[in-house]
């Protein structure tokens, strides 16, 4: 059971440009949302969240924007740059404190 | 570095047989949380426990189970091995019930082969 969904497996960016990554979710039980970013033979490491009751959080060149009523939440890195390719899990969290995964996207920055 | 250890990095095994994962959790951290990675999947939830107590469970099959002792640390035990359970067992730590405000720690995963 799917309850977070990427459906982009992959993304390629050129260096400066912005890179949009994109999540759905099925779970409406979901109050906070998280994404991680995963460097190859490393753990994934905390990137951004954003809690249900906002539509937009910024940090540095992350942002991640809410959708509630589409159930779909985006990632927007501006300008993207070289050390950003990495795999970005999008995941949902419910009171249960479960956080449920996307499969991921690849994102590689060309130069 | 996430201040979480797992070993081993590296398994190969048969299928039937078993195996255990150790984990050893970010200093203070109470929470210790076990998650699957199989090729193209995210990250499947397995369980949850906090201060040596289950908290939460997941996705988790039977002949799996795990533990968390006293010391804080874990163990992920792996039993009837088939070719489908070879992934990439990840370990994340938390100072406590924290996963909704993303202060989830991984390390670096035990990527386990069953031939």
């Amino acid at each position: 059971d799917q309850q977070v969904k990427q459906n982009s497996p992959s993304l390629s960016v050129q260096e400066g440009r912005i890179s949009i990554l994109n999540c759905d979710y099925t779970n409406s039980m979901f109050d906070y949302f998280l994404w991680y970013k995963k460097y190859p033979a490393e753990g994934p490491t905390f990137l951004i969240s954003i809690s249900s009751i906002k539509d937009k959080n910024e940090d540095g060149r992350f942002t991640v924007f809410l959708n509630k009523s589409a159930k779909h939440l985006s990632l927007h890195i501006v300008p993207s740059q070289p050390g950003d390719s990495a795999v970005y899990f999008c995941a949902g969290c419910s009171n249960d404190y479960k956080l449920s995964f996307g499969a991921g996207t690849t994102v590689t920055v060309r130069a | 570095d996430s201040g979480v250890t797992q070993t081993p990095k590296h398994l190969i095994t048969a299928t039937g047989q078993r195996v255990t994962l150790r984990c050893s959790p970010r200093s203070g951290d109470l929470s210790v949380y076990w998650y699957q990675q199989s090729l193209d999947q995210g990250l499947q939830f397995l369980i949850q426990y906090y201060n040596g107590e289950e908290r939460a469970k997941g996705n988790i099959l039977e002949r799996f189970s795990a533990q968390q002792f006293p010391d804080l640390h874990s163990e992920l035990n792996l039993s009837s091995l088939e070719l489908g359970d070879s992934a990439l067992y990840f370990c994340a730590s938390s100072p406590g019930l924290a996963g909704r405000t993303g202060e989830l720690f991984f390390g670096e995963g035990s990527r386990l082969t069953v031939l």
